[in-house]
């Protein structure tokens, strides 16, 4: 297995709502990002998470808030978005963080 | 100054040309140097990745870094439509190697 999964591929919330979004790899890697992306813009960091610890956390408000509940999941728990919050949001792992990231293929999240 | 400065395109061209794709950056901390390809509504896909000054070829694709001249360049041989994605550079500093900052991107078309 040699794939980033997330789901959902697709997530529509309201402002109150709260979701989550899920980031699954079997590849071994210890190290696992979220990253966030607006439309025509290049992905920006939001975490960083190294042998299930958190490493980084580049000042992200607190509506979003990441778990890594084992080594081959990564979850990113929502509640409270506004719609500037609507992106795509995307997983990546790493062998270890000196190493090359690979890419899911993201969830798109509209917040109304 | 942005740290990693990349052309938006959009760039066009006939199928089979050569496509050069091009960054300007000025930390000179940056010590890995990475093409990643997205495709539209998709995650970004590692196409290329080094760590050293001079030529990396696979297949189709060469990475070249010049670390004096702060310059890294991606070459497309023979240019498909397939091709048609936005490509975005990449580049990380040692001493924290998973902080990657992104290009804006570049978007390619290749007409058939």
């Amino acid at each position: 297995d040699t794939e980033v999964t997330q789901t959902p591929k697709h997530l529509v919330m309201g402002m109150t709502n709260k979701k989550s979004l899920k980031c699954e790899q079997h590849m071994g890697h210890r190290a696992m990002y979220w990253y966030k992306q607006k439309a025509k813009k290049p992905p920006e960091l939001m975490f960083v998470y190294s042998y299930e610890k958190l490493s980084i956390n580049e000042s992200v408000p607190s509506r979003f808030s990441p778990e890594c509940p084992n080594s081959s999941l990564l979850n990113l728990h929502l509640h409270a978005l506004q719609p500037e919050d609507s992106a795509l949001y995307l997983c990546a792992s790493s062998l270890g963080q000196l190493e090359t990231q690979y890419f899911g293929p993201g969830t798109r999240l509209l917040v109304l | 100054q942005k740290e990693v400065e990349q052309d938006p395109g959009p760039l066009s061209v006939p199928e089979g040309a050569i496509v050069s794709l091009n960054c300007t950056y000025s930390n000179s901390a940056f010590q890995y140097f990475m093409w990643y390809r997205q495709y539209s509504r998709k995650g970004p896909e590692l196409l290329m990745y080094t760590y050293s000054s001079g030529n990396k070829e696979d297949g189709r694709f060469t990475a070249q870094v010049d670390k004096s001249s702060k310059y890294i360049s991606l070459f497309i041989r023979d240019s498909q439509p397939s091709d048609s994605a936005t490509y975005l550079c990449a580049m990380s500093p040692y001493s924290s190697a998973s902080k990657i900052i992104f290009g804006s991107g570049t978007r390619l078309s290749i007409r058939p």
